[in-house]
């Protein structure tokens, strides 16, 4: 059974990179049936989608998002990580890790998530 | 502001049917497939429907989903105090070289 689990930081200040890690355990992020997604958050407010990774290192980002993001893949390490720069009080957020299946080469449904872990930026 | 449209709250008693809409447009819901999640207090979300009208095995058939147009819908019968929870519809959007897009969620009370 595939499960996910992010780590990193739990406080960011303002204007420096969060970064996060999702690892992947009982399955492979090599897996070629998945993108490897990235989603957020902000308390008492709605599901946004940071963006995606396919094993190969092909990215897909939230327009909205796009100029700060980057999201990369360790097939050694069976993980995918999260950088988000230029961090401000609106990035405060749970953060969580999904898969996502690919479905006739398109984006499907995220079927497994992690837990999902705090992100507070505030100095 | 999200891009899809979903009622804040619905309520229902126990026992009863509600529903829950989804409203997008032509470059999200009407050319994809709508998937919903459930998010109980606390929890991450969990899939509870996809390709529009789907179940993930371990989801029962009190829950449905439903898409006409650029529109979809949740549906649940027999509602029980667990179904109390928020409830998400999701897209894929084509526009802007595609991303998915959600809805605001909805608040499910069970009275």
């Amino acid at each position: 059974q595939v499960q996910l689990q992010e780590s990193g930081p739990g406080l960011v200040k303002p204007s420096e990179t969060l970064s996060l890690t999702c690892t992947v355990s009982g399955g492979s992020v090599s897996s070629g049936s998945y993108y490897w997604s990235w989603i957020r958050q902000p308390p008492g407010k709605g599901l946004e989608w940071i963006g995606y990774i396919y094993y190969s290192g092909s990215t897909n980002y939230n327009p909205s998002l796009k100029s700060r993001v980057t999201i990369s893949v360790d097939t050694s390490k069976n993980q995918f990580s999260l950088k988000l720069s230029s961090v401000t009080a609106a990035d405060t957020a749970v953060y969580y890790c999904a898969r996502n299946r690919i479905v006739i080469a398109v984006a499907g449904d995220m079927d497994v998530w992690g837990k999902g872990t705090t992100v507070t930026v505030s100095s | 502001q999200s891009v899809l449209t979903q009622p804040p709250s619905a309520s229902g008693t126990p026992g009863q049917r509600v529903t829950i809409s989804c409203s997008g447009s032509s470059s999200n819901i009407g050319s994809n497939y709508v998937y919903w999640y459930q998010q109980l207090p606390g929890t991450a979300p969990k899939l509870l429907i996809y390709r529009n009208n789907q179940r993930p095995s371990g989801v029962p058939d009190r829950f449905s989903g439903s898409k006409s147009g650029t529109s979809a819908s949740l549906a649940i019968s027999g509602l029980r105090s667990e179904d109390e929870a928020d409830y998400y519809c999701a897209a894929w959007d084509d526009s802007l070289s595609g991303h998915w897009v959600f809805g605001g969620g909805t608040k499910l009370t069970v009275l």
